[in-house]
């Protein structure tokens, strides 16, 4: 079993939608979770962080966690084409390397 | 604030040779870590340093090592190259100071192998 798995993509959504990204990760002892965007040809981005239950919300970003499901979630609200790239889920178990899902890749049509 | 910086940007090597790629964290910032991109296995951990310490490693052969300096750079080694080695390869800066920490990412270093 991987550590972080996400949702296959490719998702594609129109211009002013909502995206809904998942991740579920297997260590239970998880304690930081993370998303990144990464353009094509770029290196990833660094767009949110959730360490405690509920959600967190920044901009039209929306991130989710739930721990006794080992299950956290992005919501790209209004989503815009400039969204348009490969969502990555990252996950620090109880040490201080970042386990990666494979990510999602998000399209945006206008 | 200066962001993460990597050289260099691109890099060509043939089989068997060896290549040292550099990466500047973000002032203050005192871990870091080296990770592998591929299109085939995704992201992949290398290794962290922090204060000139390998704290964590991933699952890669010796060929791969790396070292950190008291100005918190580090550089990363590959010897004996292989075609498989071809790879966009990721520095990502921290405070590492707490388990909670963020990792910032450089723009990288595509190295390709022939």
């Amino acid at each position: 079993q991987k550590e972080v798995e996400q949702n296959s993509g490719p998702l594609s959504v129109p211009e002013g939608a909502i995206a809904s990204l998942n991740c579920t990760y297997s260590d239970r002892v998880s304690q930081s979770f993370f998303w990144y965007r990464q353009y094509s040809g770029k290196s990833p981005e660094l767009i949110m962080s959730i360490y405690s239950n509920g959600d967190k919300e920044d901009g039209r970003f929306t991130a989710q966690l739930n721990k006794a499901s080992q299950y956290v979630s992005l919501l790209i609200r209004d989503s815009q084409p400039s969204d348009s790239a490969t969502y990555l889920c990252a996950v620090i178990p109880n040490d201080y390397k970042l386990s990666f899902g494979a990510g999602t890749t998000v399209t945006v049509r206008a | 604030k200066a962001g993460v910086t990597q050289t260099p940007r691109y890099l060509i090597k043939t089989r068997g040779q060896q290549v040292t790629l550099s990466c500047s964290p973000i002032s203050g910032h005192r871990s870091v870590s080296w990770y592998q991109q591929t299109p085939g296995q995704g992201l992949q951990f290398l290794f962290e340093y922090f204060s000139e310490t390998q704290r964590n490693k991933g699952n890669f052969p010796g060929r791969f090592s790396g070292r950190q300096f008291s100005n918190s750079r580090s550089e990363m080694n590959v010897s004996t190259l292989e075609l498989g080695d071809s790879a966009l390869y990721l520095c990502a800066s921290s405070s590492g100071l707490a388990i909670t920490y963020e990792q910032y990412f450089g723009p990288g270093t595509r190295l390709t192998v022939t």
